[in-house]
């Protein structure tokens, strides 16, 4: 059973943080990692995919994979009220699959 | 920017009825999919599908579900005999083909449907 882990949260940064969202995955074969951020009673919205070990910069968020450690984040720079979401970590499997699984996803709450 | 839209935004329908949900995805993609998510809990794989036959299904894609792409835009999801535990925001999803052989394919959201089972 491919299990993908987050905290529910809620976290809570002060406006101008950084927010630091971590997801640990089950499947070692994995390939690809992806970040949503899901509002309420709203659908994920992609903000981020990673596919290499390492960094991936946009704007003011950077997405961080360790393939050894099973590990993959999501840091927010200068967190704004309007980032208060759940954020979803989703992963595709080995080579040529397509389906996501899907984290629980991180309440995250910024304070004005 | 080109977006995944789907219809209606609601459903309520009586349990044993059968349902269609329809999408329309971003006009260049190849691949599709149908998720779903029950208030509170996860978003869940359904099934994908590319060059007009399913690729992959989960184990919630029973022979109660089926999809199909009756023309070259809508793609739809049917339920054949709904049940209360369908109830759930369904949400379909696509992506372009980068490369057939690798899972690299970023995934764009339709805004769901909310199927209520009475």
């Amino acid at each position: 059973q491919k299990e993908v882990e987050q905290n529910s949260g809620p976290l809570s940064v002060p406006e101008g943080a950084i927010a630091s969202l971590n997801c640990t995955y089950s499947d070692r074969g994995s390939q690809s990692f992806f970040w949503y951020r899901q509002y309420s009673g709203k659908s994920p919205e992609l903000i981020m995919f990673i596919y290499s070990n390492g960094d991936k910069e946009d704007g003011r968020f950077t997405a961080q994979l360790n393939k050894a450690s099973q590990y993959v984040s999501l840091l927010i720079r200068d967190s704004q009220p309007s980032d208060s979401a759940t954020y979803l970590c989703a992963v595709n499997g080995e080579a040529g699959r397509r389906a996501l699984t899907f984290g629980s996803g991180t309440r995250l709450q910024v304070q004005p | 920017e080109p977006e995944v839209t789907q219809t209606p935004s609601h459903q309520v329908t009586q349990m044993g009825q059968e349902v269609i949900l329809r999408c329309v995805p971003i006009s260049n993609h190849l691949y599709f999919y149908w998720y779903r998510q029950i208030l509170g809990q996860k978003v869940e794989f359904l099934v994908s599908f590319y060059n007009n036959e399913i690729s992959e299904k989960s184990e919630i894609f029973d022979d109660q579900f089926s999809v199909e792409r009756p023309d070259g835009s809508n793609f739809t999801l049917k339920i054949r005999s709904t049940k209360l535990e369908d109830s759930a925001m369904y949400f379909c999803a696509s992506s372009d083909l980068r490369d057939r052989a690798t899972s690299y394919n970023e995934q764009f959201f339709g805004p769901g449907t909310r199927l209520t089972v009475l």
